[in-house]
């Protein structure tokens, strides 16, 4: 099966430490973003990537950092910098060109205790 | 920056009754748009994907109409089930970034039986 898998489901976090969320996709899809939603609120973009290697803020990259070593694979890295980070984090991937729809994962939700 | 909204935020009909939720969006430059359903706590499925050259997608009982002049797209649901209640998420892709997709809030469906 085809997919994007995100893992943990649930993460807890103690304040001033840094949790890594993983998303892997068996979907050859060349590009990766992760999304954090809030309750109520849209989805808003931290970081996404359009190739191996290479990877751009979005809206909300403040405490966040990832990196894209594989095509597969593109983790989350919350830091001790993130002041607010309880919230549902997710993982979205998408081969682009012509057609270009947007798939997701499961999400994983974080909690800061 | 693009802005999405979605009108109505919150929706609660009997089954049967034919929908229309609403999205409007502020930039007209738009690539292409894509309506989500996302259930409680679950990752976002994509329902229908539309391209900015075309009028409308259909699949099943879903019709999803674009109107890039006037920044607006309508989700129609017909003959609605109570397995239809979940959070319907609008989302607008930009051209110029590959894949990114500028996200509505979500207008949230229950149908009683």
């Amino acid at each position: 099966d085809g997919g994007i898998t995100q893992s943990p489901k649930y993460l807890f976090r103690k304040e001033g430490q840094n949790v890594t969320l993983s998303c892997e996709q068996n979907l050859n899809h060349d590009a990766m973003y992760w999304y954090r939603q809030d309750p109520g609120q849209g989805l808003r973009l931290i970081y996404y990537s359009q190739i191996v290697n290479d990877f751009q803020k979005g809206d909300i990259a403040e405490g966040y950092s990832v990196s894209r070593e594989k095509k597969e694979s593109f983790p989350l890295t919350v830091t001790s910098a993130q002041k607010n980070p309880t919230a549902f984090y997710l993982c979205a991937s998408t081969q682009g060109g012509l057609y270009n729809e947007q798939f997701f994962g499961p999400g994983t939700r974080l909690t800061v205790l | 920056k693009q802005e999405v909204t979605q009108i109505p935020a919150a929706l609660s009909v009997p089954e049967g009754e034919n929908l229309v939720l609403n999205c409007s969006f502020t930039d007209s430059a738009i690539y292409n748009l894509q309506w989500f359903r996302q259930d409680p706590g679950k990752g976002l499925t994509s329902l229908l994907l539309i391209q900015s050259s075309q009028r409308e997608q259909t699949s099943g009982r879903l019709n999803a109409s674009l109107d890039k002049s006037s920044g607006r797209s309508t989700l129609y649901i017909a003959a609605s089930q109570p397995g239809d209640s979940a959070t319907y998420l609008c989302a607008v892709g930009r051209g110029s970034t590959l894949g990114r997709l500028y996200f509505g809030r979500g207008t949230q469906l229950t149908v009683w039986p």
